[in-house]
């Protein structure tokens, strides 16, 4: 099955600055790879996904890279702002004949100060 | 809204007892998962249904089951509940794409 590791779990920055973490998997089959954010309280949000026929989106003030061959992908964030404060998910797709799921990483709690 | 709805939003249960979580999926949507968040814990993979059928399942106790109906909506069933199944259930539902949707969740406590 799936293996994602995601790092680091903790992430403190200053306000404006940039965030970046990241995720490798081990399925080579993997071809989606979505990012959700999860506020306290909330359930996990889709903010950015990208396909294995790309290597990099953006949409605003965050990014994500795919890297096929090293199995790596990551999310940036620039100019961060506190209400970027949250704990966010990287994922990847396993298959099993005709199912697939998600396996997510164990998540980074990124903390913007001001 | 992100369109799924799951039911109780909380519930506090005494170990031993029966629960049943409700999810109703965004409209159009065929799949339903659920997972398990335990305190500072990643999501962990429980069971999919697609239009009704299983379709994969995780780590899921004997103790827990689930089933999805013609209407779509899905039910996951824990008993003999345990102190150690104190945490968030989501569930959440995708239409063919393989971007998911989630509910905000069902806390439960066991005590």
């Amino acid at each position: 099955g799936e293996n994602v590791e995601q790092h680091p779990s903790t992430l403190s920055v200053q306000e404006g600055d940039s965030a970046v973490i990241k995720c490798t998997y081990s399925d080579s089959a993997s071809n989606y790879f979505p990012w959700y954010k999860q506020e306290l309280g909330k359930g996990p949000q889709l903010i950015i996904d990208i396909r294995s026929n790309v290597g990099e989106k953006k949409d605003q003030r965050i990014a994500v890279t795919l890297n096929k061959t090293a199995k790596h992908f990551s999310l940036h964030i620039t100019e961060t702002q506190p209400e970027d404060s949250a704990v966010y998910f990287c994922a990847a797709p396993s298959y099993t004949g005709t199912a697939s799921k998600l396996t997510f990483g164990t998540g980074t709690r990124l903390q913007v100060t001001l | 809204d992100s369109g799924v709805t799951q039911t109780p939003k909380h519930l506090i249960t005494a170990t031993g007892q029966r629960v049943t979580l409700r999810c109703s999926p965004r409209s159009g949507d065929l799949s339903v998962y659920w997972y398990q968040q335990s305190l500072d814990q990643g999501l962990q993979f429980l069971i999919q249904y697609y239009n009704g059928e299983e379709r994969a399942k995780g780590n899921i106790l004997e103790r827990f089951s689930a089933q999805q109906f013609p209407d779509l909506h899905s039910e996951l069933n824990l008993s003999s509940l345990e102190l150690g199944d104190s945490a968030l259930y989501f569930c959440a539902s995708s239409g063919g794409g393989q971007g998911y949707t989630f509910g905000s969740g069902t806390r439960l406590t066991v005590v």
